[in-house]
């Protein structure tokens, strides 16, 4: 049972590439979410998704596009990396509302 | 606007003994859900607790329970007889909803305790 999985675990860009991070889940949940992490700030969150073909913004969206074609995937865009953007990124899912989500293993994702 | 507040960046605790980590958030949604995670130094996020907004009696898992004071807009973790291995980062979180579309689950900064032997 694989639950969320997120690829890659590492990676370093150059300021203005872009990127894709990928989450996937295999537990037929609805709701899918993605955060950032940084020191002192605890998890934010920047998109989340209630359904196939639903997302909405959360915290701190600028600078990431998501989209949710289906309910195992919900793929995290960076359109052009900064150094703001440095940080560990979590993907997260749940079944419904009163559950709790669970996590994949994050993405550190540093840009020079 | 959903808030969540963790006022103690670090906290130590003698093993064995209990320790309170403080959570005060902000809704204007009546329906809500609180959680608590706990983050070990190996990164990973495990889920301790949930407390609803409509339950009636705190709630509890083990060593964990939850002082949920409704009026005052609290949360609290209580670890009872703090073992080595609760050093972590502990967080509080929030879910607000649930409507058709709209389902945020926003989290605190975070309190790392550090237990002591």
């Amino acid at each position: 049972n694989a639950g969320v999985t997120q690829t890659p675990k590492f990676q370093v860009l150059k300021t203005g590439q872009s990127m894709t991070l990928q989450c996937a889940q295999d537990m037929n949940h609805e709701y899918m979410s993605w955060y950032r992490q940084d020191p002192g700030m605890g998890l934010r969150l920047i998109h989340y998704s209630v359904g196939a073909g639903i997302t909405d913004q959360g915290e701190v969206p600028n600078g990431y596009n998501v989209s949710r074609s289906t309910t195992e995937d919900f793929p995290l865009r960076l359109l052009s990396a900064a150094p703001s953007q440095t940080s560990v990124y979590f993907c997260a899912s749940k079944p419904w509302e009163n559950q709790p989500q669970h996590f994949g293993d994050g993405t550190r994702l540093s840009i020079l | 606007a959903q808030k969540i507040t963790q006022t103690q960046p670090g906290m130590f605790v003698q093993e064995k003994e209990a320790v309170t980590l403080d959570c005060t958030y902000d809704t204007s949604d009546p329906s809500y859900g609180l959680f608590w995670y706990k983050q070990p130094s190996s990164g990973e996020m495990i889920f301790l607790i949930y407390q609803g907004s409509y339950d009636q009696q705190n709630a509890t898992e083990g060593r964990y329970s939850l002082n949920f004071q409704k009026a005052r807009k609290s949360a609290n973790l209580v670890i009872s007889a703090s073992q080595l291995g609760d050093s972590a980062m502990y967080f509080c979180a929030m879910r607000e909803g649930p409507k058709t579309s709209y389902d945020k689950v926003i989290f605190g900064p975070g309190t790392s305790l550090s237990v002591i032997p």
